[in-house]
């Protein structure tokens, strides 16, 4: 069965103080893994897609990585604003590739 | 532009009620999606329009009945729902199998 697995379930950080979210899956066959920002009530926020093992995508004080097996989403010098729950997913094949099978988030706090 | 817009923002609604989500985008999508969102959980699949055609339905119940009347719209006509379909509701679209982009959401209350 297709699995999403993000960790740690929350993290505690200051300000300034750099980290790595990481997100395991294991999937029949990979289409691409798309990293989404969420904020509390609202909608999540499309952050980055990667496709290929060795791929990295930037925006900001984050970066995106793709190995075979997982993926790293690095904060570098977080803010307060960039606290939020980030979620990874990736299609799920066998729905046509049209669903999503998520993680159930990393929820950031960082402190000033 | 990449935006999903979603009206209302907030919904309270009575078990007898009926009302509609709805939800808009201009991007040339052609797969629409609803979720259902409770507090600390992923966004939970409900349906999938492709190319205006329903192709994927969570076994959702039937109190929760969707219409995508054309490729820029997509509706979610609510009837007799339960205190427990509480929640946030997004919409979301994207080019098949490419990354999905959500909407703000309709946070329901159901008395």
């Amino acid at each position: 069965e297709d699995q999403v697995t993000q960790s740690p379930e929350a993290l505690r950080l200051q300000e300034g103080e750099s980290s790595s979210l990481n997100c395991s899956y294991t999937v029949s066959g990979l289409r691409g893994l798309f990293w989404y920002r969420q904020d509390p009530g609202k909608g999540p926020e499309f952050l980055f897609t990667l496709y290929s093992a060795g791929e990295e995508k930037e925006k900001e004080r984050l970066k995106a990585t793709l190995t075979k097996k997982e993926s790293f989403l690095h904060i570098t010098a977080p803010k307060p604003e960039d606290s939020a729950t980030y979620l990874c997913a990736v299609p799920n094949l066998n729905q046509a590739g049209t669903a999503l099978i998520f993680g159930k988030g990393t929820t950031l706090s960082v402190s000033s | 532009d990449t935006e999903v817009t979603q009206t209302p923002k907030h919904l309270v609604m009575g078990m007898t009620n009926k009302k509609s989500l709805k939800c808009e985008q201009h991007m040339g999508h052609r797969a629409m999606y609803w979720y259902k969102q409770k507090a600390k959980k992923p966004p939970e699949l409900m349906f999938v329009y492709s190319y205006e055609k329903l192709s994927i339905n969570e076994s959702v119940p039937s109190r929760f009945s969707p219409e995508c009347p054309n490729s820029s719209l997509l509706n979610l006509h609510l009837h007799a729902l339960q205190p427990e379909d509480s929640a946030l509701y997004l919409c979301a679209s994207s080019h098949p199998l490419n990354e999905q982009f959500f909407g703000p959401g309709t946070r329901l209350t159901v008395l």
